[in-house]
């Protein structure tokens, strides 16, 4: 059975740039949520994705915007990239409601 | 966002000795779950637990669902060296999105 896996692992970016971050779910999951976990923070909720179809979203402006593709896997994709958005990005995949299992993580720097 | 209260922030104990981690919430969980997260690594679920008073063990691992649905206490016996790393509580309510709100972290340290 495969993990929750996620690229890239670290990224570089400078301000006002974009960025799309992908995740493939663990065999057998249709659900995928996103979190932003800031240094000495725990996971900050940004949204999850059922059916390809956001399912729910946390305190997060709209320049935060996801995608799932028939295959459960996910994008994270960031708009107008600024300083604060420096963090470790989880992806969390599950079957419908039940427990979430998550990825290793992609570290983004923005400079 | 809304972080659950963990305490205490960090502690360093002895090998061998037990650790006992709590958390608490301004609002009610239907289900509440520890996981433990190691430096470079995304959280890994420890124990869930899905009714108020519930105890469930998961080897060393003790933990609890508060009576009042706001708290949750995880006690880990007979600590290793392993066992480091940061443990987080999180709160979910079953509903359109089943998010977990995750408290500030436990970080634990164990001396040989």
């Amino acid at each position: 059975e495969t993990g929750v896996t996620q690229s890239p692992t670290h990224l570089i970016k400078t301000r006002g740039q974009q960025v799309t971050l992908r995740c493939s779910s663990q065999s057998g999951h249709n659900t995928v949520s996103w979190y932003q976990q800031a240094l000495g923070q725990g996971p900050q909720f940004i949204f999850q994705y059922y059916r390809e179809e956001e399912n729910g979203r946390g305190n997060f402006p709209p320049r935060f915007s996801g995608l799932q593709f028939p295959n459960y896997s996910s994008e994270l994709n960031v708009n107008a990239l600024e300083l604060d958005d420096s963090a470790l990005y989880l992806c969390a995949s599950s079957f419908d409601s039940y427990e979430q299992y998550f990825g290793p993580g992609t570290r983004l720097t923005v400079t | 966002g809304q972080q659950l209260n963990q305490s205490p922030q960090s502690m360093f104990i002895q090998e061998g000795e037990d650790v006992s981690m709590n958390c608490t919430s301004s609002s009610i969980f239907n289900t509440w779950l520890w996981y433990k997260q190691d430096p470079g690594e995304g959280p890994v679920l420890l124990i869930a637990l899905y009714k108020a008073g519930e105890l469930t063990s998961n080897g060393r691992l003790t933990a609890q669902f508060g009576i009042t649905r706001k708290d949750s206490f995880l006690n880990i016996s007979a600590s290793i060296p392993s066992d480091v790393g940061i443990y987080f509580c999180a709160g979910r309510n079953t509903g359109t999105a089943s998010k977990l709100t995750f408290g500030t972290g436990t970080r634990l340290q164990v001396t040989l």
